[in-house]
């Protein structure tokens, strides 16, 4: 298994651009999540996904936009990057959505892309 | 609001030197505690899941214990491949009922030779 896998490593946008960061996982993981993650803050939830085909929003959810068509894969859109989207972003996944009875929420995460918005 | 707080924020111990770091919480209803490690440069690394008070886990040189407010992570005889920053999360419901997981800020752990 290649667990979460992500793409790109690192990106430089210019203000104003629109990009997808790719996450996968070979798990067959129900959830998945995106974080951001920034100096001196603890990771924060940007958008979640239950199941295929359902998303909702985290804490911090404004200027990205997800899907999620297949099990497998949940893209992170950013609509029009601004430079406080500057930060690591990290793709998650577990067995189970939280609040499920017996419901496993260990999530595993996927390396990272180094997002920097100039 | 939903707290988690670690302490301390870093943590320089030398190789063969116990301690423990914390984690303390105030959510309105705590349904698990979660402890991850993370390498400069890397995802974070699931260690433990921690559902109720009095509950411990152990892998090797870790060992995570959890009370009705605080979790701590004891590390004994660490080594210098144990340095990383040390990830506390809580999955609590919030004021919708739904799920959450907030996580602390980390401390970072480093074990000199």
């Amino acid at each position: 298994n290649a667990g979460v896998t992500q793409t790109p490593k690192f990106q430089v946008l210019k203000t104003g651009q629109s990009m997808t960061l790719q996450c996968a996982q070979d798990m067959n993981h129900e959830y998945m999540s995106w974080y951001r993650q920034d100096p001196g803050m603890g990771l924060r939830l940007i958008h979640y996904s239950v199941g295929a085909g359902i998303t909702d929003q985290g804490e911090v959810p404004n200027g990205y936009n997800v899907s999620r068509s297949t099990t497998e894969d949940f893209p992170l859109r950013l609509l029009s990057a601004a430079p406080s989207q500057t930060s690591v972003y990290f793709c998650a996944s577990s067995y189970r959505a939280p609040g499920l009875a017996g419901g496993r929420y260990e999530q595993y995460f996927g390396p990272g892309t180094r997002l920097t918005v100039t | 609001e939903d707290q988690v707080t670690q302490s301390p924020e870093a943590l320089r111990l030398q190789e063969g030197e116990s301690s423990s770091l914390n984690c303390s919480y105030t959510v309105s209803g705590l349904r698990g505690l979660f402890w991850y490690r993370q390498d400069p440069g890397k995802g974070p690394e699931f260690l433990f899941t921690l559902y109720s008070a009095g509950e411990e886990k152990e892998k090797e040189r870790l060992k995570a214990t959890l009370t009705k407010k605080e979790s701590f992570l004891h590390i004994t005889a660490p080594k210098p491949e144990d340095s990383a920053t040390y990830l506390c999360a809580v999955q609590a419901i919030s004021q919708g009922g739904s799920e959450k997981l907030v996580f602390g800020k980390g401390t970072k752990l480093t074990v000199n030779p």
